[in-house]
Parts: structure tokens; C-alpha cells; sequence
């Protein structure tokens, strides 16, 4: 299976603290992308890592990228009460436009 | 544009019935996913199409599952004869193709009793 795994299965910070959420995955690849999903709500696109790409930084987030570890993390700064969501990194498979979801991080921002 | 674009967005239905969920993907995107969503499994990529047709159907996980494409407008996905296994919340996703970021659907939520 392409599926990525995630870890922690879940986090629970206070606000204002840092939030690290990792990948890893199985195959090589040529993105990688981070999604947010609110409770009961579709999938929210985030930030796209291309294979070539080491960082990659939007607002308080930063993406990290180690191919040779088939490894991604994501970072959120300065955490929000409005950060409460489950993140999921997807990937692609190589090939063709589909991806694959990791199991995703249940991230509980305490105000 | 009104995004990605899903219907019903909850079901229920009884052991045996067909369940058809439906799908309007963002005008101009010619990629379109259904994903469904369980506790147990995850996100499972179902179907993938490109240009209105299926490229990649490995997903889909048995002959009762069915999806079309008739045109870049719609898609739909089809459960005959549903089964209780069956309920999971049903993502639609559509991307323009020349762009990796796909834009999701609020998703069907699918009970079968």
C-alpha cells in the first residue's frame, strides 16, 4: 500500500506552544502534500513539498522533506485554539495524478 | 465558484438497497478522486479519473462498488446491494490537472442498518 503513516496518533498542546507532526511513507515519490481536516468537515489543502525540496515554509507553517529517510514533518508555530483539526500528509504514487493518505494526527489546541 | 460540490450529504439506507452518492467537481478540473473515510481504514483512495475517464480503479474494493463519469460536470458513485461494512463518510476531490493541491467535497456521510 502507498498509504503513509503519521505519528503521534494524536497531540494535545497549550496555545502559543509548537505542534510537530511526522510522515513516513513507503515509495518514492514526487510531492508531498499536507492537508488539515476540521470535525465533519472535506479535506483542506495546506502546503505541497516537491521531491527536490528540502523546507518549505507557509505562514506558521513549515514543512520538512528527507527522501533518503522516505520521511516528512510539519510544523505549526505559535498554535491556535482554531489549529483543532486532524492533519494528514498525502502522496503520490511516482506516477499518474492520484495520492495516498497517512493515517493523520489528531492535533487538540488547549486555549 | 461553489467548490467542490456533494450530494446527499448524509444517508442512511438499509442492508440490500443501492446507494447512489453524487458529485460536481470544480468547473475546469479535469482530475477527479472519490476517497471514503473510516475509523478502522483511513482515507482509501476509491477511483481515480482523468479527463472524465477512470485511470486508476485498484481501490475500489468489491463488484458492488460502481462509479461513472458522463461528463466534466458529474460523477457518481454507486453501492449495489449495500451492506452495513459499507458505512463510512464519502469524499469527492477534483483538481485542475496541472496543479498537485486537490479541493474536497464536505463529503457523504453513508450509514447502512
Amino acid at each position: 500500500s502507498q498509504q503513509g503513516e503519521e505519528d503521534p496518533q494524536a497531540l494535545s498542546i497549550q496555545e502559543g506552544e509548537n505542534a510537530t507532526m511526522n510522515c513516513s511513507y513507503k515509495t518514492s515519490i514526487n510531492n508531498l502534500q499536507w492537508y488539515r481536516q476540521n470535525s465533519g468537515r472535506g479535506l483542506v489543502h495546506l502546503i505541497l513539498i516537491r521531491s527536490n525540496e528540502r523546507e518549505k515554509h507557509s505562514g506558521r507553517l513549515r514543512v520538512t522533506l528527507d527522501t533518503s529517510k522516505k520521511s516528512s514533518s510539519l510544523l505549526i508555530t505559535a498554535s491556535r485554539a482554531a489549529d483543532t483539526a486532524s492533519y494528514f500528509c498525502a502522496t503520490d504514487a511516482g506516477t499518474g495524478n492520484q495520492f495516498y493518505f497517512g493515517t493523520g494526527t489528531s492535533l487538540t489546541v488547549i486555549p | 465558484d461553489a467548490g467542490v460540490i456533494q450530494s446527499p450529504r448524509h444517508e442512511v439506507t438499509e442492508m440490500g438497497q443501492e446507494v447512489t452518492l453524487r458529485c460536481k467537481p470544480i468547473s475546469g478540473h479535469n482530475s477527479l478522486f472519490w476517497y471514503r473515510q473510516t475509523m478502522m481504514r483511513g482515507l482509501e483512495l476509491l477511483i481515480y479519473f482523468n479527463n472524465n475517464v477512470p485511470i486508476d480503479d485498484s481501490g475500489m474494493p468489491e463488484d458492488r462498488f460502481s462509479a461513472k463519469m458522463p461528463n466534466a460536470s458529474f460523477s457518481t458513485l454507486k453501492i449495489q446491494p449495500s451492506e452495513p461494512r459499507d458505512s463510512a463518510v464519502y469524499f469527492c476531490a477534483s483538481n485542475p490537472g496541472d496543479r498537485v493541491e486537490a479541493f474536497f467535497g464536505q463529503g457523504t456521510r453513508l450509514t447502512v442498518v
